[in-house]
């Protein structure tokens, strides 16, 4: 069974500073993997997604991701980031096509200094 | 747009109360999931929905029950619900198929149960 972990639980960074937030995933093979985010009080909404080919993939809100398999990591990246990122990121993967099964990262809080 | 929707943001309940949460997706998508989400405990999983009158206990589905009538509805029942249960409840579907397109969730619900 695959299973995920976001080393960070809580992260602070300035308005303008870039952000990275890790993610590492234990699975056999390739596995789907997304990026949420949830803002306070909402549901969870996704950023972007990676099953395939290009590692670096682009999302929504300026935000991409890097799929790097010699350290199973998926880690999200913004080189900018704005006061309305102040959210919960969560890191998922998803082992097959099915839509099953998917499983998620502990959640990572990120603050965000004016 | 499509969407996944939750008929209630806010619910305050008294204990044990038999309570009903409902969620609604308009994507034609097979799986529906429930989870609750707990500061400290991330995501988990009360019970999932592959199909009509299919369900699979998720890793916390005691003191909880579904039902799937309709492919498009999945409703989470407290059969008596206790001051534990209060939480934000989320709802989320996807497609068999299609597990690359991760899950749609919906806005949540945040249950209290005095």
């Amino acid at each position: 069974a695959q299973s995920v972990t976001q080393p960070d639980i809580h992260i602070t960074v300035s308005e303008g500073a870039s952000l990275e937030l890790r993610c590492n995933y234990s699975y056999g093979a390739t596995p789907y993997l997304f990026w949420y985010v949830q803002s306070p009080g909402q549901g969870l909404q996704l950023l972007l997604k990676y099953f395939s080919g290009d590692t670096l993939v682009q999302g929504i809100k300026g935000f991409e991701a890097e799929f790097k398999r010699s350290q199973s990591s998926f880690n999200l990246r913004k080189p900018s980031v704005h006061w309305s990122d102040a959210a919960e990121y969560f890191c998922a993967v998803g082992a097959d096509n099915y839509g099953q099964n998917f499983v998620f990262g502990p959640g990572t809080r990120l603050s965000v200094l004016p | 747009d499509v969407k996944v929707t939750q008929s209630s943001r806010y619910l305050v309940k008294r204990t044990g109360e038999k309570v009903f949460l409902e969620c609604v997706q308009d994507m034609d998508h097979e799986n529906m999931f429930w989870y609750r989400q707990d500061p400290g405990l991330g995501l988990r999983l009360i019970y999932f929905s592959y199909d009509v009158k299919m369900k699979e206990k998720g890793d916390i589905p005691e003191g909880y029950s579904v039902s799937r009538e309709k492919k498009e509805r999945f409703s989470l029942i407290l059969e008596s619900a206790s001051t534990n249960q209060t939480s934000m409840y989320l709802c989320a579907s996807s497609s068999v198929g299609q597990g690359v397109y991760g899950y749609t969730f919906g806005s949540g619900t945040r249950l209290t149960v005095v």
